[in-house]
């Protein structure tokens, strides 16, 4: 069982770019979270992706959004990049009604 | 809103000692309590976690403690070794939908000298 996989592992955007950011769920999971982890801090969740639609979402601007697809695994777009956008962003997956959630290694984004 | 303050950030011990790190909850509904534990350059691996309707757990040389009273909850590691400095987070969950949302503290840098 490889566990929850993000690519790519590194990014470097311009400001005002868009990016991209992938995640597949350990295996069995059906739930995927991302979650944004800026330097020296916890991570903040973004949302969260089951049965294809956004459940749950945090405290961020609709600048950030997602997808899931049927074989569970998932995108996090973000538009219009922010130097504040440079954070460590984490995938996290879970079977729903559980309460165990595994992290992916996460994708360091830096916007310059 | 939901908030997790976690003490302290810093924390050094000696090898062999015990290091207890403390969070407190403001969601009195929070009802799954996680721990996990951050390597440089990885993500946060849950070590361990303890559920509303128990008052403490262990796992070898880790324990968690809660106190719903007062919304704190802590986690021991005794006879600290030097691959347990890291950074831990604790975290929060309340979920009325099963999507468990984990609200996370801002983390204890641990520092275990041999």
């Amino acid at each position: 069982d490889a566990g929850v996989t993000q690519s790519p592992t590194h990014l470097i955007k311009t400001r005002g770019q868009q990016v991209t950011l992938r995640c597949s769920p350990k295996s069995g999971h059906d739930t995927v979270s991302w979650y944004q982890q800026a330097l020296g801090q916890g991570p903040q969740f973004i949302f969260q992706y089951y049965e294809e639609e956004e459940r749950q979402r945090g405290n961020f601007p609709d600048r950030f959004s997602g997808h899931q697809y049927p074989n569970y695994s998932s995108e996090l777009n973000v538009n219009a990049l922010l130097l504040g956008d440079s954070a460590l962003y984490l995938c996290a997956s879970s079977l729903t009604g559980t309460t165990e959630a595994f992290f992916g290694q996460g994708t360091r984004l830096t916007v310059v | 809103g939901e908030n997790v303050e976690q003490h302290p950030s810093t924390l050094s011990v000696q090898e062999g000692d015990s290091a207890v790190i403390k969070c407190t909850y403001s969601d009195s509904a929070s009802n799954y309590f996680p721990w996990y534990k951050q390597e440089l350059g990885k993500g946060p691996q849950l070590i361990i976690d303890i559920r509303s309707n128990v008052g403490e757990k262990k796992d070898q040389r880790i324990a968690v403690t809660l106190n719903k009273t007062a919304k704190h909850f802590s986690l021991h590691i005794t006879e600290t070794q030097p691959e347990d400095s890291a950074v831990y987070f604790c975290a929060a969950s309340y979920s009325p939908d099963s999507s468990y949302k984990l609200i996370f503290g801002s983390g204890t840098r641990l520092l275990v000298r041999p």
